[in-house]
Parts: structure tokens; sequence; C-alpha cells
């Protein structure tokens, strides 16, 4: 089954302490991209990706890391997570950057930082 | 830059109502518009697109036309069922790279 895989679903935390979320998909994607849901707010782009080893910030890259090793996985960094990162993440994947080209989203991380 | 503006929510409508979702956009160049749908605790699911002016994209009993003079992707069905209660998001992409560029989102909630 065609899926981006997103763990944990779930996460609190303390401020300060690293954490990764990890995205992979199966779908051989050359671009994936890490976005952040809001209320009021809809979904903002963090970083994008589009394809091994080359990446980009989106529009609110600022507390975050991302690496682009291997086709299949594109993991988020919070190397010193806040308080206003507690939010619902989610990893994204197509095909390829053309804009038209419809976008598969994981189900979703729900982080919430003390 | 671009920008994206849905109808706030939520929408509560009867089984079998007429739903309508407006949404209209600001972008330079010719943007591809899309439809998502978020069902409680999942991900966001591809609902409908179309890539050009004109086009209309259909899915599910779902529709949307892409109208250029009023930058507009309204979302519209004849006959809406509970299954249909959902968060349902407008989005746009342009320029040289698949960014979305979303709306904040229309809850809709479908009441037998």
């Amino acid at each position: 089954e065609a899926q981006v895989t997103q763990n944990p679903r779930y996460l609190i935390t303390v401020t300060g302490k690293k954490l990764t979320v990890t995205c992979s998909q199966n779908m051989n994607h050359e671009y994936m991209s890490w976005y952040r849901q809001d209320p009021g707010l809809g979904l903002r782009q963090i970083y994008y990706s589009m394809n091994v080893e080359v990446t980009d910030k989106g529009d609110v890259p600022e507390g975050y890391k991302v690496s682009r090793k291997e086709k299949r996985n594109f993991p988020l960094i919070l190397e010193s997570p806040s308080p206003n990162q507690t939010s619902l993440y989610f990893c994204a994947s197509s095909l390829s950057r053309d804009r038209g080209q419809p976008q598969h989203f994981g189900d979703g991380t729900r982080l919430s930082i003390l | 830059g671009d920008s994206v503006t849905q109808m706030e929510g939520p929408v509560t409508l009867s089984e079998e109502a007429f739903l309508t979702i407006n949404c209209t956009y600001t972008a330079t160049g010719y943007p591809s518009l899309f439809w998502y749908v978020q069902y409680p605790g999942e991900g966001l699911q591809l609902l409908l697109k179309a890539t050009k002016a004109d086009d209309k994209g259909s899915n599910k009993g779902f529709e949307a036309t892409y109208r250029k003079e009023t930058t507009s992707f309204h979302l519209e069905k004849g006959s809406v069922q509970v299954s249909d209660s959902a968060v349902y998001f407008c989005a746009l992409s342009s320029g040289g790279y698949n960014k979305l560029i979303f709306g904040a989102g229309t809850r809709l909630a479908v009441h037998p």
C-alpha cells in the first residue's frame, strides 16, 4: 500500500530536549516536505526537499532542521524545542516538484512542548 | 505573496443538502488549485484538483471549477452525506517547486 508513515503520532516533551520526527514514503517520490498545522492558519511549509541531499527552507523554518540522506526518508529535527513549536505536523511527498502533482500526506504527529 | 482565502466554518448542514464552500486565491503566474479533505485523526487526502483555467475537478460527487477571471475555486456537492463531515482545505501551488499554500480550512458537519 502506497503510504507516508510518520512516527511518533503523539509526543509530549519538555523545552530544550532534542527530538526527531521520522517520515518515510514507499512510493519512490522525489519531492518531500514538512508542514505544521495551527488553528486558523491552515498548513504552512517548514522545509522541503527536491531530492536526496537537496533541502531548502519553506515559510516557517526557524527552530527546525531536516536531512535527506535517502530518497524514502525525511526526518524533522527539533534541536531545542520551545512551547511555540507545539503543533500538529505533517510530512508529505509527491512524485516530482511539478506544481500540478498532488501531495500524499502522513497521518500527522501531534507535538506538545511543555 | 500568494495566498488562499476560504469561508470560515463551521458549516452545518442536514443530510442531502447542497454544499458550497467558497475559495478565492491570490497568485502570480498560473497556479494549480486543489481541494484536500481531512477526516478526524487522519492526514490530508486529495479530493480534487485543476491545473488550468476553466478546468473542472471532480471526485466523489464534489466539483470545483478553476475560474481565472474571479480567482476562485469554490467547492460544491449536490447532496451531502453524514460521512462527508470533515475539514476541507483549499490550496494552491505555484512557482518552480511544489509548495502548497493552504487556506485556513472549513469544518463541515452533516447531521442526519
